[in-house]
């Protein structure tokens, strides 16, 4: 059970460049969360999902796409990378949030800088 | 807006003594509060929930809510050099997602 598993781990993009955040997991979780998080700025929601095909914006979409064909799989993607989205990338999954008590379990992060 | 508002330290405590880390919120409605420690440069990692006004105890960890006042706090007792940390608060408000705050850094000295 690897519980959340996130790809790459580093990663280093020219400006202008696009590349999809991979984040897999095998709980059988149906809701999942990408974060961003920058230095002393806590975590901020990009977009999640409650299940496949179902995707909503969270606090900071723009120059962000997601997509769920699958229970396991949210890929994150960077269209046209900027400097603004060099930051710590998180995905987070939980079960369904009936009565708002299930904790997000989080992968390890991907760190991104854009030059 | 939600929000969730936590002092960001440092907080300095020695080995041994009680680390006590608040947290306020702003939507009187939220039901599960959790608090999640981040070790520098990993990922959250849950370490308490509470849903009901009062004190919950797990080992060295209390967490206590207080949804009168809006505040939840964590305390730990006995602290470690092992326990420095960032502290995270999160609320949700009966909605799918979490609304966290910027976090506390906790620092124990030996």
């Amino acid at each position: 059970n690897a519980g959340v598993t996130q790809t790459p781990k580093f990663r280093i993009l020219k400006i202008g460049q696009s590349m999809t955040l991979q984040c897999a997991q095998d709980m059988n979780h149906n809701y999942m969360y990408w974060y961003r998080q920058d230095p002393g700025m806590g975590l901020k929601l990009i977009y999640y999902s409650v299940g496949a095909g179902i995707t909503d914006k969270g606090e900071v979409p723009n120059g962000y796409n997601v997509s769920r064909s699958t229970t396991e799989d949210f890929p994150l993607r960077l269209e046209l990378a900027a400097p603004s989205q060099t930051s710590v990338y998180f995905c987070a999954s939980s079960y369904s949030q009936t009565g708002s008590r299930q904790p997000q379990h989080f992968g390890d992060g991907t760190r991104l800088s854009i030059l | 807006q939600k929000e969730v508002e936590q002092n960001s330290g440092p907080l300095s405590v020695p080995e041994g003594a009680i680390a006590s880390l608040n947290c306020t919120y702003s939507d009187r409605g939220s039901q599960s509060f959790f608090w999640y420690r981040q070790y520098s440069g990993k990922s959250p990692e849950l370490i308490m929930s509470i849903y009901s006004n009062g004190d919950k105890e797990d080992g060295r960890f209390t967490a206590q809510l207080n949804k009168a006042s809006q505040y939840v706090s964590l305390l730990i007792r006995d602290s470690q050099p092992s326990d420095s940390a960032t502290y995270l608060c999160a609320v949700n408000s009966g909605y799918s997602t979490l609304t966290f705050g910027k976090g506390t850094m906790l620092l124990v000295s030996p």
